[in-house]
């Protein structure tokens, strides 16, 4: 019954190599969301998509791109990792956001992540 | 936003309850209060949220302090499975946004 799925778990790619991680959704969510947790730390949001609105972190860096060319699938594009860019990457939807008189706030449903490694 | 100050971590006995407690002083009236909870080798996964008042559901319950610059959520009966990294995290009335603190570990002992 997974409802986001994340494939694959495990990544390995070469440093400068281009990787693309996808994330796949069976909920009908307006959100999508892309997370980066690094080894003992907690996650840290990159960017999310509401519907097609694109919505990027202030600090989050150029290399990393996103797609999303419909409502379940929502890419996460790396142009060239580096050794810092080996970690674990989250996707999560929520349905929406906004006042919660409206519908808003709801909660977030996370997969199980994909684990990058950059050799 | 307004950030979340946890324990680094807590340790429960089995069958025991647990009070995991999140500070948030700076926190707005418009804030919700959220709680996650991380497994090994997992996504995190919803738990629980509130804005005044105290909430119950089937995995928890969430204690808000009058001035909601704090807040505890409780565990009735800490399992094994219970062990998990517990974030606390504060959302804004329109939700677009989601911040994790550093969360608190909880250790369950048999």
């Amino acid at each position: 019954d997974a409802m986001v799925i994340q494939n694959p778990r495990y990544q390995v790619t070469q440093f400068g190599k281009p990787v693309t991680l996808s994330c796949s959704q069976t909920l009908n969510h307006n959100v999508m969301y892309w997370y980066q947790q690094k080894s003992s730390q907690a996650p840290k949001l990159l960017f999310h998509y509401y519907d097609k609105d694109f919505n990027n972190e202030a600090d989050t860096p150029d290399n990393f791109q996103s797609r999303r060319p419909n409502t379940s699938f929502c890419f996460l594009d790396i142009r060239s990792p580096g050794l810092g860019d080996a970690a674990m990457y989250l996707c999560a939807t929520s349905r929406s956001y906004g006042p919660i008189s409206t519908g808003g706030n709801q909660p977030q449903h996370f997969g199980d992540g994909t684990r990058l490694s950059i050799l | 936003d307004a950030k979340t100050t946890q324990p680094n971590s807590m340790e429960s006995n089995e069958e025991e309850p647990v009070h995991l407690p999140c500070n948030h002083s700076t926190i707005s009236g418009t804030d919700y209060i959220h709680w996650y909870r991380q497994l090994p080798s997992q996504g995190p996964e919803y738990v629980i949220h509130g804005l005044t008042s105290n909430v119950n559901n089937r995995m928890a319950s969430l204690a808000i302090a009058e001035d909601r610059k704090s807040s505890t959520l409780i565990l009735h009966r800490a399992t094994l499975r219970d062990a998990a990294v517990y974030y606390c995290i504060l959302r804004d009335e329109w939700g677009n946004q989601f911040y994790f603190g550093t969360g608190t570990s909880l250790t369950v002992i048999p």
